[in-house]
């Protein structure tokens, strides 16, 4: 089955820890995306990637990193400088913005 | 930024009824598209609209367009509850970070 797949659905983390959320696809997409969303609000891009090795902050980057070093693979790092880090995190994949995008079923971060 | 407003916030109605949600956006966009969010899960792609295209169907769904008013209707006809859900636009005003998202309608359909 083709799709993209993020890891773990549920995620506990202690202030002042870094975690990495994960996300997979096997859509062939060159493009993927990062989106938060907060309850009853829509979604801000976090950090998008266009190709492999190549990445572009969104509206909301600061306290995340990401890497992209496979086209399959697009992992977002919350580091301990972001200050409000409980969120529903989503994933993306597209052939380009014009074309719709598919996404994950979403991890939801929570410190504790 | 969010540049969609969706309108009106929630939306409750009964079975077989008819929904209608609106978007309005700010900005010359490329196209636009309707999501739908089951709770807790992630964004189910439903339609995309063009800039150049004034109507679109698919299946129980349409779809209008307006550039000149700015804004965009999702018609959901003959309701089921498993159309309760989320239903987000999104506008594409051209490059990878100009797709944004609305704030979404929450749609109940009582059975």
């Amino acid at each position: 089955d083709g799709g993209i797949t993020q890891s773990p659905k549920y995620l506990f983390r202690k202030e002042g820890q870094n975690v990495t959320l994960s996300c997979e696809q096997n859509l062939n997409h060159d493009a993927m995306y990062w989106y938060r969303q907060d309850p009853g609000q829509g979604l801000r891009l976090i950090y998008y990637s266009q190709i492999v090795n190549d990445f572009q902050k969104g509206d909301i980057a600061e306290g995340y990193s990401v890497s992209r070093e496979k086209k399959e693979s697009f992992p977002l790092t919350v580091t301990s400088a972001q200050k409000n880090p409980t969120a529903f995190y989503l994933c993306a994949s597209s052939i380009g913005t014009a074309s719709p995008a598919f996404f994950g079923q979403g991890t939801r971060l929570t410190v504790v | 930024s969010q540049q969609g407003e969706e309108d009106p916030q929630a939306l409750s109605i009964q079975e077989g009824e008819n929904a209608t949600m609106n978007c309005s956006y700010k900005t010359s966009i490329n196209n636009l598209q309707w999501y739908r969010q089951n709770s807790g899960r992630g964004l189910v792609h439903l339609i995309l609209i063009r800039s150049n295209e004034r109507e679109k169907h698919s299946g129980r769904l349409r779809v209008t367009l307006d550039t000149s008013k700015k804004s965009s209707s999702l018609l959901i006809t003959a309701s089921r509850a498993a159309d309760t859900a989320s239903y987000f636009c999104a506008t594409d005003a051209g490059g990878y970070q100009k797709v944004t998202f609305g704030t979404g309608t929450k749609l109940q359909v009582i059975p």
